[in-house]
């Protein structure tokens, strides 16, 4: 069965880099891109970019640009994320996600756990 | 504010039918990019509920469905049960911002 399992809770510090990984299993992992998807306390969901772990191309949004960075380990099954420059506002659980669909009409199958940053100085 | 519009909060009884809207633009929903509809119980991961606007993934009751018209969509769960008490998001693409969007929740109470 498909499973994602993610690294556990983080406590940085502001200016602070967090860098999350998200093991798969069950399925072909260099077959099905790879998103973030973030949520902050009592928020709506936010996607934050992806990943194909056959190729390693990526794509992030605009909102996190120049801030987060995905890679993938194709010989651990295991995809990264890391967000620099911390603020407080980046508190929040991330999920890692796997991709089904064609082109732009891709949905999300299947969920990581999540892992909750918390920024405190 | 998010690019998909939903109602904060839906309530119905047991047994009811309820709707979720899903109000988008031409960047989005009407572009003709699907909608995918989640739910998320407290302190879980979101659970896919429906995809391609109207298609159910395996184990997904038939009391939930989907439909979607020009810039809009909706969720219908007919036959409410106190286990449907949750947060649903909808979410497409959105071409302005060159990725995928979420709607902003909402809460569903059954009372």
């Amino acid at each position: 069965q498909v499973q994602l399992v993610q690294s556990g809770a983080e406590v940085k510090k502001p200016g602070a880099s967090v860098k999350v990984s998200c093991k798969a299993s069950g399925y072909t992992f260099t077959n099905y891109a790879m998103h973030w998807v973030r949520q902050a306390p009592g928020q709506r969901l936010e996607w934050m970019g992806w990943i194909n772990p056959g190729n390693g191309n990526t794509g992030y949004s605009q909102t996190f640009q120049g801030r987060v960075t995905i890679t993938r380990d194709t010989s651990a099954t295991t995809a990264y994320m890391e967000l620099s420059s911390l603020r407080s506002e980046d508190t929040a659980v991330y999920y890692c996600a796997r991709d089904r669909g064609d082109g732009y009409n891709i949905r999300f199958d299947y969920w990581g756990q999540g892992t909750l940053v918390t920024v405190s100085s | 504010q998010s690019v998909l519009t939903q109602p904060p909060s839906v309530s119905g009884a047991p047994g009811q039918r309820v709707t979720i809207s899903c109000t988008g633009s031409s960047s989005n929903i009407g572009a003709g990019y699907d909608v995918h509809w989640y739910q998320q119980l407290p302190g879980t991961a979101p659970k896919l509920l429906i995809y391609g606007n109207t298609n159910r993934p395996s184990g997904v009751p038939d009391r939930c469905s989907g439909s979607k018209s020009g810039t809009s969509a909706s969720l219908a769960i007919t036959g409410l049960q106190a286990e449907d008490e949750a947060e649903y998001y909808c979410q497409s693409y959105d071409s302005s911002l060159s990725g995928w969007v979420f709607g902003g929740g909402t809460k569903l109470t059954v009372l």
